[in-house]
């Protein structure tokens, strides 16, 4: 596509409820990024993805975060039992793989959660 | 998590202003970066610096990646109104592999 897409926009949640959001990478970026962008502060890492291969997820914040990327293309970021302090906007970023550390990041316009 | 400290938080300057951020960080990095994040987008990438010492020019836009690797800053001469929005620094470490460390951003403001 022509951007990063990410879906839904806004998810509005109860605490202890599971949530799934997806991004849709740029076409021809092999390497995909999440990240958690809370209010009044920059983004911060969770995890990445080459292709498939997931080489870190140091930045996911416990084990109830999980990210799949199965086919190279679409990932999705998936929070259970969502607690309220999940509450942020979750950014999604692609870029193309050859050159990570010089390669431009493109973002996504996010997705807002709200654990009520 | 770890970020990097950035200042000043916020700018209310008149246009045709020049505006002045840094940043700043207690470790190294390798490449330093300025993202400007608008009202409902993602962040986008203004200007990258990959050796320490380096001063980097975008139009308006002026960068330096500091000669100790420890910080960066960003000016903005003669500023217009759709310079408005939140300015972040990001930096990237080669042990680190792709992950960027972001600042807590600047918030500008430009009145006409």
């Amino acid at each position: 596509g022509a951007g990063v897409s990410q879906s839904p926009r806004y998810k509005v949640t109860k605490r202890g409820q599971d949530v799934t959001l997806r991004c849709d990478p740029i076409s021809s970026h092999a390497t995909l990024y999440w990240y958690q962008q809370a209010l009044g502060q920059g983004p911060e890492f969770l995890t990445y993805f080459n292709y498939e291969a997931q080489p870190d997820k140091s930045g996911l914040p416990s084990d109830r975060f999980s990210a799949e990327r199965p086919e190279g293309s679409i990932s999705t970021l998936t929070i259970q039992r969502t607690e309220q302090r999940d509450s942020a906007m979750y950014r999604c970023a692609s870029s193309l793989g050859r050159l990570i550390r010089r390669e431009t990041q493109y973002f996504g316009p996010g997705t807002r959660l709200l654990v009520l | 998590g770890q970020q990097l400290n950035q200042s000043p938080q916020s700018m209310f300057i008149q246009e045709g202003e020049d505006v002045s951020m840094n940043c700043t960080s207690s470790s190294i990095f390798n490449t330093w970066l300025w993202y400007k994040q608008d009202p409902g987008e993602g962040p986008v990438l203004l200007i990258a610096l990959y050796k320490a010492g380096e001063l980097t020019s975008n139009g308006r836009l002026t960068a330096q990646f500091g000669i100790t690797r420890k910080d960066s800053f960003l000016n903005i001469s003669a500023s217009i109104p759709s310079d408005v929005g939140i300015y972040f620094c990001a930096g990237q470490r080669e042990t680190s592999g792709s992950r960027l460390t972001f600042g807590e951003g600047t918030q500008l403001t430009v009145n006409p």
